[in-house]
């Protein structure tokens, strides 16, 4: 997988609490990104980022946050968890000069 | 909005026939991108054909991309059972860095 971790890989959480998404890579790549997946919907970018502490929304971005302190982390935040937030999350990264996305294996979260 | 939609949404075949899907846009692009989607698995990238390009091949897969159609297609020659999988489509407009994916195709092969 590129390289590419992502923790946890499962998560149940209450509606209300807040939740951290991890997504590591060893590859040094530039930019990373933030999806979700749901049945009927394809992937939907959340955020992403082009660099440390450069980062931008994407198409679905209420209610998550992103931060990218070092060039191998970033996390997804959702500062207060709701059930429309059950989904399965998977982070990407693409090298410079290069629009080839790699996956990582995905997180499978689900707020009750 | 989506940019990319998938045709058809599931398509079942024999293994050894041939699976073709098609892939319509709306706005232009610089490059569009066909991935594969294991059951419970991260998206695996296929294959990218440039806006500037007709055909491409790799291996048993050929894209062929119509931009006055705003269209492309990808066809699995001889496929197999381990073919078995959801295959998406992503465009990439120009000045943009992100990829914007359409809803997918389930494939089925049956042995």
């Amino acid at each position: 997988d590129a390289g590419i971790t992502q923790s946890p890989r499962h998560k149940v959480t209450e509606t209300g609490t807040p939740v951290t998404l991890r997504c590591h890579q060893t590859e040094n790549h530039r930019y990373m990104y933030w999806y979700r997946q749901d049945p009927g919907h394809g992937l939907r970018l959340i955020h992403y980022s082009y660099g440390v502490k450069d980062t931008d929304k994407g198409e679905v971005s209420d209610g998550y946050s992103v931060s990218r302190s070092k060039t191998e982390d970033f996390l997804l935040t959702l500062e207060s968890a709701t059930s429309s937030q059950t989904s399965v999350y998977f982070c990407a990264i693409t090298g410079q000069g290069t629009d080839e996305q790699y996956f990582g294996p995905g997180t499978r979260l689900t707020v009750t | 909005s989506q940019q990319g939609e998938e045709d058809p949404q599931a398509l079942s075949i024999q293994e050894g026939e041939n699976a073709t899907m098609n892939c319509s846009y709306k706005t232009s692009i610089n490059n569009l991108q066909w991935y594969r989607q294991n059951s419970g698995r991260g998206l695996v990238h296929l294959i990218l054909i440039r806006s500037n390009e007709r055909e491409k091949h790799s291996g048993r897969l050929r894209v062929t991309l119509d931009t006055s159609k705003k269209s492309s297609s990808l066809l699995i020659t001889a496929s197999r059972a381990a073919d078995t999988a959801s295959y998406f489509c992503a465009t990439r407009a120009d000045s943009s860095y992100k990829l914007i994916f359409g809803s997918g195709t389930r494939l089925l092969v049956r042995p």
